[in-house]
C-alpha cells in the first residue's frame, strides 16, 4: 500500500480557498486516490476519487499531475463548517484486499 | 437502511470485562470493515469482511479481539477482558465493493473503566 505525507494542519479564513496537498511517491499503477472528510465524533466521510488529471464535484476538486506522485484537494471558498480533518488515502481498485490505511490527516481549521 | 448504524454509540465498561458492539452495513454492500481511532489520533485498521471470503483480521491489535459477520451482513466486534487501552472510538464503514468510496457510522464510543 503506498504511504501518503500531508501537512499535519493548515489555517484558512472564510470565503479562502482552500489547498491540500498528498505526497504518494510510490503509488502504483492500479491505486486510485480517495480523500476523507471528518467532524469531531463523527465517521470520516467520503469526498472525493480519482485515478488522474482532475475530478470535480459538488463539494471539491482533486488535481492528479501526470506523474501521479501527488494530488491536490482544493476546497473552494471554505466556510466555518469546513473545519474538519481532511485524510488522503491511495488504494488498489483492483484487489480483494479492498482496505483503505488511515494516515493522520490534515487539520484543517477555519477562521471567521 | 439509509446509512450505516453502530449500537449502543456510547459504552461504558468496567476493566476485565466482555463488550460487544454492533454494526448493521448498508444494505446491499458486501465489504465491511472495522476501524478503531483513539483521542485525537488517526484511523487504526482492525479486521475487513468482503462478501464469503475469509476475513482480513491482520489489524487486530491482540487474541482478545474477534468479529463476525453473520449472513453477509450485520457485523459483531467483541472484545474480551478490557483493558483501558482499548478506550477509543470503534468506527464501522461498508460499501458496495473495495472500489467504491466506504461510509461510515458513527462510532461507538467505549470507555473502559
Amino acid at each position: 500500500l503506498a504511504k501518503t505525507t500531508q501537512p499535519i494542519s493548515m489555517d484558512s479564513y472564510e470565503g479562502q480557498e482552500v489547498n491540500i496537498t498528498c505526497s504518494h511517491n510510490n503509488i502504483a499503477t492500479n491505486d486510485y486516490i480517495t480523500w476523507y472528510q471528518q467532524f469531531p465524533s463523527q465517521g470520516p466521510r467520503f469526498i472525493i476519487q480519482g485515478y488522474k488529471t482532475k475530478v470535480t464535484n459538488e463539494v471539491a476538486s482533486l488535481f492528479i499531475p501526470a506523474d501521479r506522485k501527488s494530488s491536490t484537494l482544493s476546497l473552494p471558498r471554505v466556510s466555518l463548517s469546513d473545519t474538519a480533518v481532511y485524510y488522503c488515502l491511495v488504494g488498489d481498485a483492483s484487489s480483494n484486499t479492498g482496505k483503505l490505511i488511515f494516515g493522520q490527516g490534515t487539520t484543517l481549521q477555519v477562521k471567521p | 437502511g439509509a446509512g450505516v448504524s453502530q449500537s449502543p454509540s456510547n459504552k461504558v465498561t468496567e476493566k476485565g470485562k466482555d463488550v460487544e458492539l454492533r454494526c448493521d452495513p448498508i444494505s446491499g454492500h458486501t465489504a465491511l470493515y472495522w476501524y478503531r481511532q483513539s483521542l485525537g489520533q488517526g484511523l487504526e485498521f482492525l479486521i475487513y469482511f468482503q462478501g464469503n471470503s475469509a476475513p482480513d483480521k491482520s489489524g487486530l491489535p491482540s487474541d482478545r479481539f474477534s468479529a463476525e459477520r453473520t449472513g453477509g451482513s450485520v457485523s459483531t466486534l467483541t472484545i474480551q477482558r478490557t483493558q483501558q487501552e482499548d478506550s477509543a472510538v470503534y468506527l464501522c464503514a461498508s460499501s458496495r465493493d473495495t472500489f467504491y468510496g466506504y461510509t461510515f457510522g458513527s462510532g461507538t464510543r467505549l470507555t473502559i473503566v
